[in-house]
């Protein structure tokens, strides 16, 4: 079945680093890709999407592009900030021909030193 | 305007109440969802309503029961839950009723069962 696989965490990091929070996904078809992030104690956020292959989503410095070839959807932000401390989830939409639900691995938490 | 709202924010129940969470979304989604969070674990999906039915019920307990009264409002009626209920519940929207599509999340309520 569909699955998707990121990296464990804590992921802690100084500010001003990079990021990089790698992200995988098996399935069929043409699914589409998220990033969502959840601050402490609240709920999820969008933060950026990608649709089909080679697409490109970013918002607030985050990044990711829909490798399809890789079956990757990596995140990266140049230069983190203390701000970005949260749990980051990597989610898998079906395709379009398919009504099923979103699947979410199992999120990084990410912690921003000062 | 992508925001979805929840009350309460908290809430605290014995094991012998009745209570109701209250989702609320004005972007003209026909599609909402509630999900159960536990701590350091991705939102698992409880029921989806697709324009005013219930379209998905992922067998959950009886003592949970969903409503929507109107395309706008999503409500989940709580009665006789057990101390492993205690969680963060989630509401989300969707423009349409395909699952691919970019779900919206309201910030939650954190529940805790004694």
């Amino acid at each position: 079945g569909d699955s998707v696989t990121q990296m464990e965490g804590p992921v802690t990091l100084s500010e001003e680093a990079f990021l990089t929070i790698n992200c995988t996904y098996t399935a069929t078809g043409y699914p589409s890709l998220f990033w969502y992030v959840q601050y402490p104690g609240e709920g999820l956020q969008l933060l950026l999407k990608a649709t089909k292959a080679d697409d490109k989503g970013s918002n607030k410095g985050f990044e990711a592009t829909y490798r399809k070839e890789t079956t990757s959807f990596h995140l990266e932000k140049g230069s983190v900030q203390v701000s970005d401390s949260a749990v980051y989830f990597c989610a898998l939409g079906p395709p379009m021909n398919r009504d099923d639900k979103i699947i979410f691995g199992k999120g990084t938490r990410l912690h921003i030193l000062p | 305007d992508t925001e979805v709202t929840q009350t309460p924010k908290h809430l605290v129940m014995g094991m012998t109440n009745k209570k109701s969470l209250k989702c609320e979304q004005h972007m003209g989604h026909r599609a909402m969802y509630w999900y159960k969070q536990k701590a350091k674990k991705p939102p698992e999906l409880m029921f989806v309503y697709s324009y005013e039915k219930l379209s998905i019920n992922e067998s959950v307990p009886s003592r949970f029961s969903p409503e929507c009264p109107n395309s706008s409002l999503l409500n989940l009626h709580l009665h006789a839950l057990q101390p492993e209920d205690s969680a963060l519940y989630l509401c989300a929207s969707s423009q349409g009723d395909r699952y691919q599509e970019t779900q919206y999340f309201g910030p939650g309520t954190r529940l805790l069962v004694l």
